[in-house]
């Protein structure tokens, strides 16, 4: 079973740009969730999706946001980019009959 | 609110030797406790997990925790390390009664020496 994909692998933009990050569950797994890892604050729970719906959220301002679509694929969007939004992005999609979650790559965004 | 104190951000052992890498949690309910490891430019792998029941689990590759809700601890030990188990480990914890919306300790880098 493939694992959980997630793109672009590493991406480079501005300040006050915008950026769309993609994820993809392993299959049949409904529940995502997205983390922010940085040296500075670690790794940070951003939010989490189920059946299209966010069902909990972590503490970040509301340039971040993202949705599930109803494959269960999901995004994440950060608008008005900071330095400080440089960090790896981890998507995580969960077997909730197991309640295990299973982690992708991450996605490395770098802002200039 | 829940949190993770991990104790020693970096620790060396060398190759054979007890690895013993140090988690407290802090939460106001019953704690779903996780141990994850991080190798270079990759994700986080699950190796083992602590929802109800017994006490001591075993997870992937040797590796085992056991909670101690006297002492509020989930420290993960491998009796004998090996140079593969050079990686970046993550306690994490959950207070939402599964496996999401996890917090993570800061994390422990374990080097192993020949």
């Amino acid at each position: 079973k493939a694992g959980v994909t997630q793109t672009p692998r590493y991406l480079i933009k501005t300040r006050g740009q915008q950026v769309t990050l993609s994820c993809s569950p392993i299959s049949g797994h409904r529940s995502v969730s997205w983390y922010q890892q940085t040296p500075g604050q670690g790794l940070q729970f951003l939010f989490e999706y189920f059946s299209e719906t966010q069902r909990n959220k972590g503490n970040f301002p509301g340039r971040f946001s993202g949705r599930q679509f109803s494959n269960s694929r999901s995004e994440m969007n950060v608008s008005t980019l900071e330095l400080g939004d440089s960090a790896l992005y981890l998507c995580a999609s969960r077997n909730r009959v197991t309640d295990t979650q299973y982690f992708g790559p991450g996605t490395r965004l770098t802002v200039l | 609110a829940q949190s993770v104190t991990q104790l020693g951000s970096h620790v060396s052992v060398s190759e054979g030797a007890l690895v013993l890498l140090r988690c407290n949690y802090s939460s106001s309910v019953p704690p779903y406790l996780f141990w994850y490891v991080q190798y270079p430019n990759q994700g986080l792998q699950l190796l083992l997990k602590y929802t109800t029941g017994a006490t001591l689990v075993k997870g992937i590759n040797g590796f085992e925790a056991e909670f101690k809700k006297s002492e509020t601890s989930f420290h993960l030990t491998k009796p004998s390390a090996h140079m593969s188990d050079a990686a970046e480990y993550f306690c994490a914890v959950s207070d939402t009664g599964t496996a999401s919306k996890l917090t993570f300790g800061t994390g422990t880098r374990l080097q192993v020496t020949l």
